[in-house]
């Protein structure tokens, strides 16, 4: 059974950067993908990206600009950085592993408020 | 690729038959997930590949459809399934969600 939690600030500054971290605890072989999703009131759910464990990485185009996902193996942990972030993106995002298709297990999720 | 699904939200009571449409804006085959979220919860999967139940989910649940136009069916509703239903399809990247289903009980 995996467990998995975000973690990182709740706020951030316009045109700054976020930087979350998901910390896996189980399970966390090297068949899975890890991926980030958000949350938001205006856009639903929306698939930032993964990484394989191999460090493959896949993002959506729509983001593609301002994300890094990056993984730490030795720490069981990854991470996504979003730069330049203006109020759209604020959101509770998600980490989760699953196939490259799915999504099987979540985090609880972090709110994070895009805001001077 | 879009996802539209319909009706946004609905109400039924305890016992009623439920259904949720999911229609892709292109032929997906039948390369969709169906996810449960309540409220305060993340997402849980319920079905992948269309109709194949996940692994300790209700029989209660159950899922149809290829190409375009998916559903996804509660036989009787019940109170712990009161939540927001999502498709999503994996037809290629990037991977997109409908808008969801709220149900609720009458």
């Amino acid at each position: 059974q995996v467990q998995l939690q975000e973690s990182g600030p709740g706020l951030v500054k316009p045109s700054e950067t976020l930087s979350l971290t998901c910390t896996v605890s189980g399970d966390s072989s090297s068949l899975y993908y890890w991926s980030w999703i958000r949350q938001s009131p205006g856009k639903g759910l929306e698939w930032i990206g993964y990484i394989h464990y191999s460090g493959n990485t896949d993002y959506n185009p729509s983001l593609k600009s301002r994300v890094t996902i990056s993984r730490d193996t030795s720490k069981k942990q990854f991470s996504l950085r979003l730069t330049s972030v203006t109020a759209a993106d604020t959101a509770v995002y998600y980490c989760a592993k699953g196939n490259w298709n799915d999504f099987q297990s979540w985090g609880q999720g972090t709110l994070v408020t895009v805001s001077s | 690729i879009q996802m539209t699904q319909s009706p946004p939200s609905l109400s039924a009571s305890v016992g009623d038959r439920v259904t949720i449409t999911c229609q892709a804006s292109q032929d997906i085959k039948n390369y969709l997930n169906w996810y449960q979220q309540k409220p305060g919860e993340a997402p849980k999967l319920l079905i992948y590949e269309a109709s194949n139940l996940e692994t300790g989910v209700s029989s209660r649940f159950s899922g149809s459809g290829s190409g375009t136009d998916f559903t996804f069916t509660i036989t009787s509703l019940q109170p712990e399934d009161i939540a927001t239903y999502y498709c999503q399809h994996y037809d290629s990247l990037p991977l997109t969600f409908g808008g969801g289903t709220k149900v609720e009980i009458e």
